[in-house]
């Protein structure tokens, strides 16, 4: 199906700054999820949103689901050495779910 | 550990054979959903099932299936392969309604020489 609009591709960012992505739609979603996908390894959930505008926080991970139903951004505060890998965003529409192509994290010690 | 299970993990195989990936989902989980995902890619829907039933269709190939058995695990089947079906293959699952979260399995990666 039509992936969703996820940028930016790819950060190289020192440890201990804040990161920031999103993902951006033509449609409405009832529901944005977060994954994070560590090489070889399937995708983990990180974060899920259900209704428009809302915030939700896991640990240093904030995600909102934009008041349009059509964005969602993730932010990571104090990035981690463990927080390396590629980061998915998923919309659930009425038929489908559709996925970013993902923002490829590097951080460097 | 997110609870769905793939088996094999590492699968390697020749052009114009046939394989069959096993998926089996979290306990209570009655759709299943199978993704491919090339290197470096993202992930490409391929079909979902539920409750033993075809749900969705996505890219899937007319050389590919699957089908989803009365104990809800679900085999995708790939045959004539050809080199560029080498990927990562993931199956989800999640729980009754059409909007329910996805939890994913380790995946299988497929070789094909």
């Amino acid at each position: 199906g039509q992936q969703l609009n996820q940028s930016p591709q790819s950060m190289f960012i020192q440890e201990g700054e804040d990161v920031s992505m999103n993902c951006t739609s033509s449609s409405i979603f009832n529901t944005w999820l977060w994954y994070k996908q560590d090489p070889g390894e399937g995708p983990v959930l990180l974060i899920a949103l259900y209704k428009a505008g809302e915030l939700t926080s896991n640990g240093r991970l904030t995600a909102q689901f934009g008041i349009t139903r059509k964005d969602s951004f993730l932010n990571i505060s104090a990035s981690i050495p463990s927080d390396v890998g590629i980061y998915f965003c998923a919309g659930h529409g009425p038929n489908d779910m559709r996925f970013g192509a993902g923002t490829r994290l590097t951080v460097k010690p | 550990d997110s609870g769905v299970t793939q088996t094999p993990k590492h699968l390697i195989t020749a052009t114009g054979q046939r394989v069959t990936l096993r998926c089996s989902p979290r306990s209570g989980d009655l759709s299943v959903y199978w993704y491919q995902q090339s290197l470096d890619q993202g992930l490409q829907f391929l079909i979902q099932y539920y409750n033993g039933e075809e749900r969705a269709k996505g890219n899937i190939l007319e050389r590919f299936s699957a089908q989803q058995f009365p104990d809800l695990h679900s085999e995708l089947n790939l045959s004539s392969l050809e080199l560029g079906d080498s990927a990562l293959y993931f199956c989800a699952s999640s729980g009754q309604g059409s909007q329910e979260t996805q939890y994913f399995g380790p995946g299988t990666r497929l070789l094909v020489l």
